[in-house]
């Protein structure tokens, strides 16, 4: 049990385009997910929470209006990564709960984004 | 200073060495201490948490937290291959804040 998927798991785009990822909770529902992004060697950083059917809450020095998230139901997530730059590559992992607790997080697998 | 120290490594060890996991920290207001284990390209998962000083076991696994020293250690017995990874230690506290991770440390079990 406890599974989160993301799709996809790799993308590559040009710079200035948009890419989206999906995080879905396949066999529980999530009332908050979680979007984190890794860059190499680094830890885990917190990007934003999100509860279904509210705004998600961006940690500081995450710009909002470039990553877009938008938590529809109570299994699924999507960030929208927003006119993308060379710089935005990273690994983005997303992460949902059971409760509204960090303790509980259940990580998806992560999806590579490369931007060129 | 960061608020959670771990050693990124690569830490490369023979198949059925013990393994010695570090991490430390600043904040004495952290409770809850987690560690995570990470397949290459893969999310974390959940290996063993606990929220106490001492000692906690779970089969080759052995969890120990020194709240004194703001220290954590995770501790593998009889390594194996398939526990090569990177093993990342999290931190919150009680009032269940946002998980705080150390940057991980990369292993290598040697057959």
């Amino acid at each position: 049990g406890a599974v989160v998927s993301q799709h996809p798991s790799r993308v590559i785009c040009k710079s200035g385009t948009s890419v989206k990822i999906e995080c879905r909770s396949l066999d529980f529902q999530a009332t908050t997910m979680f979007w984190y992004r890794q860059f190499p060697k680094q830890s885990l950083m917190l990007m934003a929470t999100s509860n279904e059917g509210s705004k998600a809450t961006y940690e500081q020095g995450v710009e909002k209006d470039k990553f877009l998230i938008n938590h529809a139901s109570l299994t699924l997530s999507t960030l929208t990564v927003t006119s993308a730059h060379p710089e935005d590559s990273s690994f983005y992992i997303c992460s949902a709960t059971p409760t509204s607790g960090y303790r509980d997080q259940y990580f998806g697998p992560g999806t590579r984004l490369l931007v060129l | 200073q960061k608020e959670v120290e771990q050693d990124p490594g690569p830490l490369s060890v023979p198949e059925g060495a013990i393994v010695s996991l570090n991490c430390t920290y600043s904040n004495s207001a952290f409770q809850y201490f987690m560690w995570y284990r990470q397949y290459s390209r893969k999310g974390p998962e959940l290996l063993m948490y606990t929220y106490s000083s001492g000692n906690k076991e779970d089969g080759r696994f052995t969890a120990q937290v020194d709240k004194s020293s703001k220290y954590i250690s995770l501790f593998i017995r009889d390594s194996q291959p398939s526990d090569s990874a990177t093993y990342l230690c999290a931190i919150t506290n009680f009032g269940n804040e946002k998980l705080t991770f150390g940057t991980g440390t990369r292993l290598t079990i040697i057959p």
